[in-house]
Parts: C-alpha cells; sequence; structure tokens
C-alpha cells in the first residue's frame, strides 16, 4: 500500500522568498507523482507531473519538484514567492504497477500563506 | 470549456435524506471519480469508474453509490444521509485509468447534513 506524507500542515513565507512543501511517499516500486494547488472555493488544478525521465521536472506558475528515489521524496520549490501562491497544496501519488494504478493517494495537504 | 462540472454547488440535508450529486465532463475521458475531502485528510476515493460500464470501490464507500450513466456522467448518491458525510465531495475525471494520466477535477459539492 502506498502512503504520501507532507511535512508541515501549514508553511508561511515572505513575498520574495523561497517556497520549499515537503513530500515523501512510501511505495513498493517508484510511483507515478504529482502535485496539485487548491484555491479557496475551487477544485483542484494539476502543478506538475513526474512519471519518468528527468527527476526535475517544471510545472506551471514556475514551480518546480525534484524526484529522489532514494530519498523517497518530491519536494515542491519555487524561487520566489508571489502573493498569489497562496492556497493549499497537495501531493499525490498512483502506483504504476498495475493493480489499483487507476488510485491517487494524496497527502493531507500543506497550506501556504505568503506574507506581505 | 466546461471542463468536469459538478451539480449543485452547496446543498443542506437533514439526516436520513437521500440525494444524488451529479457529475458530467466535456473532455471524452474514460476514467472518472469521486473523492471527499475533510479538513486535516486530504482527499479519499470514494468510487471510481475506469471505463463506461465499470465502477469499483475506492477507500471510503460505505454510504454510498454511484451510477455511470454514460461516457460523460458519473453521479453519487447518498441513500440515508449522515452527520459523518458533511464534507465537501469532488468529482475527476482522466483521459484513462493508467497511474501516469493525471486528473481533471471540478470544483466541488460543499454538502451539510443536519
Amino acid at each position: 500500500a502506498q502512503s504520501v506524507t507532507q511535512l508541515g500542515s501549514h508553511v508561511s513565507v515572505s513575498e520574495g522568498a523561497l517556497v520549499l512543501l515537503r513530500c515523501n511517499y512510501s511505495s513498493s516500486v517508484p510511483p507515478y507523482l504529482f502535485w496539485y494547488v487548491q484555491y479557496p472555493n475551487q477544485g483542484l488544478q494539476l502543478l506538475l507531473k513526474y512519471t519518468t525521465g528527468a527527476t526535475l521536472v517544471k510545472g506551471i506558475n514556475g514551480f518546480e519538484a525534484e524526484f529522489k528515489k532514494s530519498e523517497t521524496s518530491f519536494h515542491l520549490t519555487k524561487p520566489s514567492a508571489h502573493m498569489s501562491d497562496a492556497a493549499e497544496y497537495f501531493c499525490a501519488v498512483s502506483d504504476p504497477s498495475g493493480a489499483g494504478s487507476y488510485q491517487l493517494t494524496f497527502g493531507k495537504g500543506t497550506k501556504l500563506s505568503v506574507i506581505p | 470549456n466546461a471542463g468536469v462540472t459538478q451539480t449543485p454547488k452547496f446543498q443542506v440535508l437533514k439526516t436520513g435524506q437521500s440525494m444524488t450529486l451529479q457529475c458530467a465532463q466535456d473532455m471524452n475521458h474514460n476514467s472518472m471519480y469521486w473523492y471527499r475531502q475533510d479538513p486535516g485528510m486530504g482527499l479519499r476515493l470514494i468510487y471510481y469508474s475506469a471505463s463506461e460500464g465499470t465502477t469499483d470501490k475506492g477507500e471510503v464507500p460505505n454510504g454510498y453509490n454511484v451510477s455511470r450513466l454514460n461516457k460523460r456522467e458519473f453521479s453519487l448518491r447518498l441513500e440515508s444521509a449522515a452527520p459523518s458525510q458533511t464534507s465537501v465531495y469532488f468529482c475527476a475525471s482522466s483521459e484513462t485509468g493508467w497511474g501516469n494520466q493525471p486528473q481533471h477535477f471540478g470544483d466541488g459539492t460543499r454538502l451539510s447534513i443536519l
């Protein structure tokens, strides 16, 4: 069974500062990995995904994430935070091995606040 | 582009009432999903439909039923609502059921059960 751990339910950064949101997974095989963002009263939007290939993945709005197999991590970063980045961020994994591959397992989310 | 459309957006029910949440997607996707989102819990899968004509249980199916009406539509039914089902419900779809396909989400239905 897979699981996802997001360290920190709330993270606050100053505008212009580095954003780092942590995600670690537990899986018997390297999974497919996703980051989604949720703005208030909206659904989830895909930020970026890792399936195969280059381990550094670039997404929308200046975000990127790096898959580190040895650390079972997929941390999300952005060099300079904007006020518009304030939202809740979810890391999710799916199992590429076949059984249950339809299912995304989500972390509990990290709410990002950006201080002016 | 509408994407995934959920109706209604808000609903208040009394304990024991029934209701159906509707979901439609216009992206010609094969797979559809229902999740619930509770504070501090992330999203949990209730049911999914890998393709038209099939449905399967997810992590938290108790108290719910689903119908894949056609390729576009996937409904979620609460037969006898309970306060524990107060939540925000999201419908999602993906091109196929393979795990490397991203899921596209609707804006949610906020359901309160008194």
